[in-house]
């Protein structure tokens, strides 16, 4: 089944404990996407990747890693988590890479990671 | 910069009734425009998209948006609403120079028996 798989889905943490949210795509997608949604802002882009090691600042990058070392993983590192953070995060992937004909692409959307940082 | 707009954070409508959900949107160049949804502890499903060709384009679950581009909007439409199409919408665009998807704030949609 082609599908885009977080984990954890639910994580409780503390302010400055590093931690990971892996995001894996079976589809054989070039383009990876993290967005962060909240309450009446709908979702907003924190990082998104055009291939393998290839990653670019969305909307929201403050306080947020990424890397891209193979094409189906495209992890979030937050390396020193605070309670602004706190929100519902979703990965997504689709087949544009940079080839225009792919240009319109729709994205494929993970189930989300609900963080709470206290 | 670009942007999109969902002026409704609500829509109520009854069974049966035709549903519309407004996006307005402002992009550099050509557009391109996205609907999501998205139901309850669920990820967002795409629904159709506008890229170029005919205004009026179709998706699924009898969905179907109407590109207008002297208005700048991209109006999400269902001509008989199902109680299951009780979810929250999100509109989305991305230029054609650009890499990066733009979301509206979301409308609810509340389809009422």
């Amino acid at each position: 089944e082609a599908q885009v798989t977080q984990n954890p889905r639910y994580l409780i943490t503390v302010t400055g404990k590093k931690l990971t949210v892996t995001c894996s795509q079976n589809m054989n997608h070039e383009y990876m996407s993290w967005y962060r949604q909240d309450p009446g802002l709908g979702l907003r882009q924190i990082y998104y990747s055009m291939n393998v090691e290839v990653t670019d600042k969305g909307d929201v990058p403050e306080g947020y890693k990424v890397s891209r070392k193979e094409k189906r993983n495209f992890p979030l590192i937050l390396e020193s988590p605070s309670p602004n953070q706190t929100s519902l995060y979703f990965c997504a992937s689709s087949l544009y890479g940079g080839q225009a004909f792919y240009k319109g692409s729709e994205q494929y959307f993970g189930p989300g990671t609900r963080l709470t940082v206290t | 910069a670009q942007s999109v707009a969902q002026p409704e954070d609500q829509v109520n409508v009854a069974e049966g009734n035709p549903l519309t959900v407004k996006c307005t949107y402002s992009v550099s160049g050509n557009p391109y425009l996205f609907w999501y949804v998205q139901y309850p502890n669920r990820g967002l499903q795409f629904l159709l998209k506008y890229i170029t060709g005919d205004n009026l384009v179709k998706g699924s679950y009898g969905f179907e948006a109407e590109f207008n581009k002297s208005q700048t909007s991209f109006h999400l439409k269902k001509p008989s609403a199902l109680v299951s199409d009780s979810a929250l919408y999100f509109c989305a665009v991305k230029g054609a120079a650009g890499n990066k998807l733009t979301f509206g704030g979301g409308t609810r949609v509340l389809v009422k028996p």
